[in-house]
């Protein structure tokens, strides 16, 4: 089973910075199957980027992920209020098929 | 549009059984697979299984083989999670959700439920 670690837990910044949010997997992961998604508290989940690095539809373009192999990385260029939430990488994997990472909380300081 | 609806919130005691529901509507319901997502109170997202409603191909979660059974009615849109005897740990929210077509390899989950609150306690 390939475990997902996500880092840090829970990340504290101003509307208006820059959020950098790390997924890391226990095995390569291929890029294909690496999506992530932001929960706002409340509310179901919602796909932000798939691939890796393409952005679901409707999602700002502030919204960037990247990375390869291990490493993936979530990027909010300039926060907005309504992206304080927490956020989830999910990958497809053989047994179980999907899995998710333990969450990131983006908070407001 | 793409619409996911599940049915309301349950309170239940231990040892009985349930059956919730997700109606989809706004694409073609049978040629996309649907997926159930357990979240615990405060805690993260569980992929828990699958179902293809065109033949009714479905995959479990190791940890959820034999603990509960996902079905789906093509004729009235309509995916199904349900529990013979619950306990109290199954207490949780959960969520139906959407693989974006036919392939179950390399996917995610593009629409989801709204979710269902599922409560059991003595």
């Amino acid at each position: 089973e390939i475990v997902l670690t996500q880092s840090p837990g829970t990340l504290s910044l101003s509307p208006g910075e820059r959020a950098t949010l790390s997924c890391r997997a226990s095995q390569s992961v291929s890029s294909s199957y690496l999506a992530w998604y932001q929960q706002i508290p409340g509310q179901a989940p919602r796909l932000l980027i798939y691939a890796a690095s393409a952005r679901a539809t409707g999602i700002p373009d502030r919204f960037s992920g990247s990375g390869s192999g291990t490493d993936f990385t979530l990027t909010i260029s300039r926060l907005e209020p309504e992206d304080f939430a927490v956020y989830y990488c999910q990958q497809y994997g053989s047994t179980p098929l999907y899995t998710f990472g333990q969450g990131t909380k983006l908070e407001i300081k | 549009e793409v619409q996911l609806v599940q049915s309301g919130a349950e309170v239940k005691k231990p040892g009985e059984s349930l059956k919730i529901s997700c109606k989809g509507s706004g694409y073609n319901f049978p040629n996309y697979w649907i997926a159930w997502v357990r979240q615990m109170p405060g805690k993260g997202l569980e992929w828990m299984g699958v179902i293809y409603p065109s033949d009714s191909d479905t995959r479990y979660s190791p940890s959820f083989q034999g603990q509960v059974t996902i079905s789906a009615d093509k004729s009235i849109t309509t995916a199904y999670l349900q529990w013979s005897s619950l306990q109290a740990s199954d207490t949780a929210v959960y969520y139906c959700a959407r693989l974006p077509g036919p392939q179950l390899i390399g996917r995610y989950f593009d629409y989801w439920g709204q979710g269902t609150l599922v409560t059991v306690s003595a």
